[in-house]
């Protein structure tokens, strides 16, 4: 599975825009791009996750770039419990499907 | 009720005690999963069963076992508990497309004192 490259730390003012990037340069094309979420040791929380097309849902926003080799996640109007670790996940999404998790990055929504 | 229970939510046992985790789903999906997160760091895959006769192990599958006793039931087991498997253990659900994601359970907090 492909590995991902994700910023340690963001921080991000309430009610501003979460843009949150992610680089996967090794990803294949059989491979989606996933993104959860994890609030201070709770369980992961699936929040979206593409092949190649842009996607939206109730959540959150994902856009990936033509060639593949990388991904931004979007929080359109971030409030204070957004704040939590955001991973970003390559993989299979078929008979290999399982999930690899980095360290992911701890986003910080400021009042 | 949750999609996923994780039973026991909080342990404490002592080292060389054998001890139990257990999961059980009500998604209806055949993929379950056995992580484990230390303080500060990502998961970590333990084992991993796509249907009740298949499983298979994860990135760090030594000193655990699993049990795979129905579609909706995968057991993690510690045959003897040692201080560094302190840490916080979820299980995970999924369909076999991975289209919805994967479903979490709460976690087990466990520590080997």
């Amino acid at each position: 599975d492909a590995k991902t490259t994700q910023p340690t730390s963001m921080d991000c003012a309430e009610g501003r825009a979460a843009n949150l990037p992610c680089n996967h340069s090794t990803i294949s094309g059989n491979e989606y791009v996933y993104w959860y979420r994890q609030i201070h040791s709770q369980g992961p929380q699936y929040i979206i996750h593409g092949l190649k097309n842009n996607e939206t849902n109730e959540m959150a926003s994902l856009i990936i770039t033509e060639d593949r080799k990388s991904s931004t996640l979007i929080l359109p109007h971030a409030t204070l419990r957004d704040t939590a670790v955001y991973y970003c996940i390559v993989g299979n999404g078929g008979a290999t499907n399982k999930l690899i998790f980095g360290s992911g990055t701890l986003l910080a929504v400021q009042p | 009720d949750a999609d996923v229970t994780q039973t026991p939510r909080n342990r404490i046992t002592k080292t060389g005690k054998r001890i139990m985790l257990e999961c059980s789903q009500t998604k209806g999906h055949d993929r379950m999963y056995w992580y484990r997160q230390d303080p500060g760091l990502g998961l970590r895959l333990i084992y991993y069963s796509f249907d009740v006769k298949d499983i298979n192990k994860g990135e760090i599958s030594d000193g655990y076992s699993v049990s795979r006793q129905a579609q909706a039931k995968f057991s993690l087991s510690l045959e003897s508990a040692i201080p560094n498997q302190t840490a916080l253990y979820f299980c995970a659900t999924s369909d076999d497309y991975g289209s919805s994601g994967y479903t979490f359970g709460s976690g087990t907090r466990l520590t080997v004192v």
